[in-house]
């Protein structure tokens, strides 16, 4: 079956603008999640979703940071003024539970001028 | 607080040798611990895990990892390594901290060049 994915897949902004990133999870996963991946790091975490309740939002670096999964399936990453510090992959995962296995996207890269 | 280290930030090893890769792990209470790949250009794919039972954990392209409590370890290893298996490995530890299990905390990653 799919997997997750992600889009865009590359995303290139300028300092201040807004950028909003797509995740699409597996069909049927009820748990959805967002880390932010800096170039030779490991992913960070950055929030959490079961269904369209935003569980776990600890991981958010800022208030430009925004997070939301209306109706528990497509979730969408929002960062407001991006700086050149938001430079990063952004990774979505989903699952069939909360504390079960995670399946990542693809990434969205995106790069701040 | 939770935390993951690999030690290792590059593995070298040759084709059809056993290769090892190390994680080492702080949990408070019982640990779930992962391993994930990245190839490039493309999002983490799942390994294995170990959740409770035996210690020797048997995943996906013949790894296998290794948990040991008393070093807090989880290394991960493969008896015979193939070139296709370069890639970036991450170690990562779920936080069932005051976030319910809901954090999953990962290494910094380890980069494994597997020579023909």
């Amino acid at each position: 079956g799919a997997g997750v994915s992600q889009s865009p897949r590359y995303k290139v902004a300028k300092r201040g603008q807004d950028v909003a990133l797509r995740c699409d999870p597996i069909s049927g996963h009820v748990s959805l999640f967002w880390y932010q991946q800096a170039l030779g790091q490991g992913p960070e975490f950055l929030t959490y979703f079961q269904n369209e309740a935003q569980l776990d939002k600890s991981g958010l670096p800022s208030d430009r940071f925004f997070a939301e999964r209306p109706e528990g399936s497509v979730s969408t990453l929002k960062i407001q003024r991006t700086q050149q510090e938001d430079s990063a992959v952004y990774l979505c995962a989903s699952s069939s539970t909360g504390t079960g296995t995670q399946y990542f996207g693809p990434g969205t890269r995106l790069t701040v001028l | 607080a939770q935390s993951v280290a690999q030690p290792e930030d590059q593995v070298n090893v040759a084709e059809g040798n056993p290769l090892t890769v190390k994680c080492t792990y702080s949990v408070s209470g019982n640990p779930y611990l992962f391993w994930y790949v990245q190839y490039p250009n493309r999002g983490l794919q799942f390994l294995l895990k170990y959740i409770t039972g035996d210690n020797l954990v048997k995943g996906s392209y013949g790894f296998e990892a290794e948990f040991n409590k008393s070093q807090t370890s989880f290394h991960l290893k493969k008896p015979s390594a193939l070139v296709s298996d370069s890639a970036l490995y991450f170690c990562a530890v779920r936080d069932f901290g005051n976030t319910g299990g809901f954090k999953t905390i990962f290494g910094a990653g380890t980069r494994l060049f597997v020579k023909a």
